[in-house]
C-alpha cells in the first residue's frame, strides 16, 4: 500500500527558503502513470496547488508561485522535494504532497506538515 | 484560472439525513471534477472521480453528479463517521484549483 510522508523544518525565518521532502513508501515513485504534486493550505483558507513533477524531471508550477518554487525528484531515494524561496508570513500553511494520476489527478495524499514562517 | 465556488462552507446534519454540497466552476471543465474527504490529522481520501464515478472502496452512500460548470456531491443516509471536511478539485486546466471546502458536522 503506497503511502506519502512529508518531512522538513516546521519553522522558517522570513526571506529564507522553505524546504520539504515527500517520501513515497510501498511503491515506486518511478511509476509511469503519475506525477507528484505539492499543495498547501493556510489556516482558515482553501487549498492551493503549488506544482508537480514527473519522474523525467518535467515540471508544472502554479503561475502565482512559479518565480519562487522548485520541485525536484530523487528516484534513488523514492522522494520528491519542494523549495520555496523568499518566504513571508503568507507562506505559513500546512503543506501536503500528493500522488497525481495522469488522468485522475490526486488519488493519494500525505497527512501534511505545518510550516510556520516567523522570526 | 478556473475558480471553484463551493457551498455551503459549513453544514450540520443528523444521522440518516441526505446532504448536498455544491461546486460551481467559473468555466466549462467537462467532467474533470474530483471530490475528497479529509478528517483532522489524516490524509485526504479520494471519493469521487470524473464528477460521477465512485472511487473503489468508498461507500455507495456517496455519489457525484454534474457536468460542465455545476457539480454536486451527495451523501445519502449520513453516518457519524461522515463528519469531515469535503472539497472539490478541477483538473481540466492549469493551474489546478480547489473549492474552499465544506465542513460537515454530524449532530
Amino acid at each position: 500500500q503506497v503511502q506519502l510522508q512529508e518531512s522538513g523544518p516546521g519553522l522558517v525565518k522570513p526571506s529564507q527558503t522553505l524546504s520539504l521532502t515527500c517520501t513515497v513508501s510501498g511503491g515506486s515513485i518511478s511509476s509511469g502513470s503519475y506525477y507528484w504534486s505539492w499543495i498547501r493550505q493556510p489556516a482558515g483558507k482553501g487549498l492551493e496547488w503549488i506544482g508537480r513533477i514527473y519522474t523525467s524531471g518535467s515540471t508544472n508550477y502554479n503561475p502565482s508561485l512559479k518565480s519562487r518554487v522548485t520541485i525536484s525528484v530523487d528516484t534513488s531515494k523514492n522522494q520528491f522535494s519542494l523549495k520555496l524561496s523568499s518566504v513571508t508570513a503568507a507562506d505559513t500553511a500546512v503543506y501536503y504532497c500528493a500522488r497525481d494520476h495522469v488522468y485522475k489527478a490526486f488519488d493519494l495524499w500525505g497527512r501534511g506538515t505545518l510550516v510556520t514562517v516567523s522570526s | 484560472e478556473t475558480t471553484l465556488t463551493q457551498s455551503p462552507a459549513f453544514m450540520s446534519a443528523t444521522p440518516g439525513d441526505k446532504v448536498n454540497i455544491s461546486c460551481k466552476a467559473s468555466q466549462d471543465i467537462d467532467d474533470d471534477m474530483n471530490w475528497y474527504q479529509q478528517k483532522p490529522g489524516e490524509a485526504a481520501i479520494f471519493i469521487i472521480q470524473e464528477a460521477t464515478t465512485l472511487v473503489p472502496g468508498i461507500p455507495p452512500r456517496f455519489s457525484g453528479s454534474g457536468y460542465g460548470t455545476d457539480f454536486t456531491l451527495t451523501i445519502n443516509n449520513i453516518e457519524s463517521e461522515d463528519a469531515a471536511y469535503y472539497f472539490c478539485l478541477q483538473h481540466d486546466n492549469f493551474p489546478l484549483t480547489f473549492g474552499q471546502g465544506t465542513k460537515l458536522e454530524i449532530k
